[in-house]
């Protein structure tokens, strides 16, 4: 599969626990997005990568959430100390992130529960 | 920011007919205007997508039309069929990093 791969698909946790997902990009993508999609609502962004370097962060990701993409490859999100309105989808993306070359495909998902 | 406003929030048709969904954007910048389909449960997929320098384009049974005077693009989706029922999200990109703005969503269902 070639496609952006993400794991755990879906993860539980108790409040107060920390959780690290991960992402897997399209291999010649060097940009990567992660997102955060509650039910009925759309994927809202969170940070993005261009290659190793973290270049934005929304000011959604609180100081409890902490992205890294070390090799420039793969990317890991954590969230620290979750509380249950991290309850969401998470979702990661990856673009070519060449001039003019805007199309991010999406991963499955981590489906997040807190209890 | 980036504001996207989508429409409708529901769209019921029949089998055969045709549907349409309108969205709007405040960045006179944006360039790039996807569609997204995601089913329950499943990734967003990337159905379509349009440049600010073309004002329609069309794939097999859906197009997109963008109106950059008003500020509006909108799907276009000919001959539904059942497995067209899903979530529609409009999207347009901003930044540097062109991160993706949302709208919130068209469920689109089709009856038989």
């Amino acid at each position: 599969d070639t496609g952006v791969s993400q794991n755990p698909r879906h993860k539980i946790t108790k409040r107060g626990q920390n959780v690290t997902f991960r992402c897997d990009p399209i291999s010649e993508h060097n940009r990567l997005y992660w997102y955060r999609q509650t039910l009925g609502q759309g994927p809202e962004f969170l940070t993005y990568f261009q290659n190793e370097a973290q270049l934005e962060k929304s000011r959604l990701l609180s100081d409890r959430f902490s992205a890294e993409r070390p090799k420039g490859s793969f990317s890991t999100l954590e969230i620290q100390r979750t509380e249950q309105g991290d309850s969401a989808m998470y979702l990661c993306a990856s673009t070519l992130g060449a001039s003019g070359n805007y199309e991010q495909y999406f991963g499955p998902g981590t489906r997040l529960t807190v209890t | 920011g980036e504001n996207v406003e989508q429409h409708p929030s529901t769209l019921s048709v029949q089998e055969g007919d045709s549907a349409v969904i309108k969205c709007t954007y405040s960045d006179s910048a944006s360039n790039y205007f996807p569609w997204y389909k995601q089913e329950l449960g499943k990734r967003p997929q990337l159905i379509i997508d349009i440049r600010s320098n073309v004002g329609e384009k069309k794939d097999q049974r859906i197009a997109v039309t963008l109106n950059k005077t008003a500020k509006h693009f909108s799907l276009h989706i000919t001959e539904t069929q059942p497995e067209d029922s899903a979530v529609y999200f409009c999207a347009s990109p901003t930044g540097g990093g062109n991160k993706l703005t949302f709208g919130t969503g068209t469920q689109l269902k089709v009856e038989l």
